[in-house]
């Protein structure tokens, strides 16, 4: 399995732009994660989904962002309209719990998305 | 309010000497408990977990790290540091009734190791 694919890898944008970054989990894996990190506040986990579902959402910082899973291969992470404060690293992480698997519970992180808005 | 906590921003190390990054948590029940390490420019890597079992658990690149319950921590050792273990890590926690691998983490330690 190539791991979690993240794009794009990099994205620069001005502020007001609308911002998509994509994610594609490990196949198998039920659950999928999207962290944000900076400098000042860390890790920030803003919302994970089961089965395609979202579960909590409470560390969307407000409406501007968004976040969609339509297939269990693909989830999307929207700001819009961006602002220079959304600068950041975005990270998807996918895990399954299931009993069968090799290694439940371990969170496999994809390599991030390095956000600038100007 | 359940939280983890790594109290040191930096540890600094001699290569060849032990290294311990402390991680203590605060979550009721009986947690399932996790290092990730981050390279510069990368994402987070698992490094090992406590499940259940010996206290003493063994993870990737000779890390081990210590399950204590009565003081409610979780440090990370090495014997012998290496250059290039520098690198940030995160101590996180799955509550034991979170079927969701939700996880809670610390806010990082960065480890420099020096020749």
């Amino acid at each position: 399995d190539a791991g979690v694919i993240q794009s794009p890898r990099h994205e620069v944008t001005e502020m007001g732009q609308e911002v998509t970054l994509r994610c594609k989990p490990i196949s198998g894996h039920d659950y999928l994660f999207w962290y944000r990190q900076t400098m000042m506040r860390g890790l920030e986990l803003l919302i994970y989904f089961n089965n395609n579902v979202p579960i909590d959402d409470s560390g969307m910082p407000e409406d501007r962002f968004s976040a969609k899973m339509p297939n269990a291969s693909f989830s999307t992470l929207k700001i819009q309209p961006s602002e220079p404060r959304d600068s950041a690293v975005y990270f998807c992480a996918s895990t399954t719990s299931g009993r069968a698997a090799v290694r439940p519970n371990e969170q496999f992180f994809g390599p991030g998305t390095r956000l600038t808005v100007l | 309010a359940q939280s983890v906590a790594q109290p040191e921003d930096q540890v600094n190390v001699a290569e060849g000497n032990p290294l311990t990054v402390k991680c203590t948590y605060s979550v009721s029940g009986n947690p399932y408990l996790f290092w990730y390490v981050q390279y510069p420019n990368r994402g987070l890597q698992f490094l090992l977990k406590y499940i259940t079992g010996d206290n003493l658990v063994k993870g990737s690149y000779g890390f081990e790290a210590e399950f204590n319950k009565s003081q409610t921590s979780f440090h990370l050792k090495k014997p012998s540091a290496l250059v290039s273990d520098s690198a940030l890590y995160f101590c996180a926690v799955r509550p034991p009734y979170n079927q969701g691998g939700k996880l809670i983490f610390g806010q990082g330690t960065e480890l420099s190791v020096k020749p």
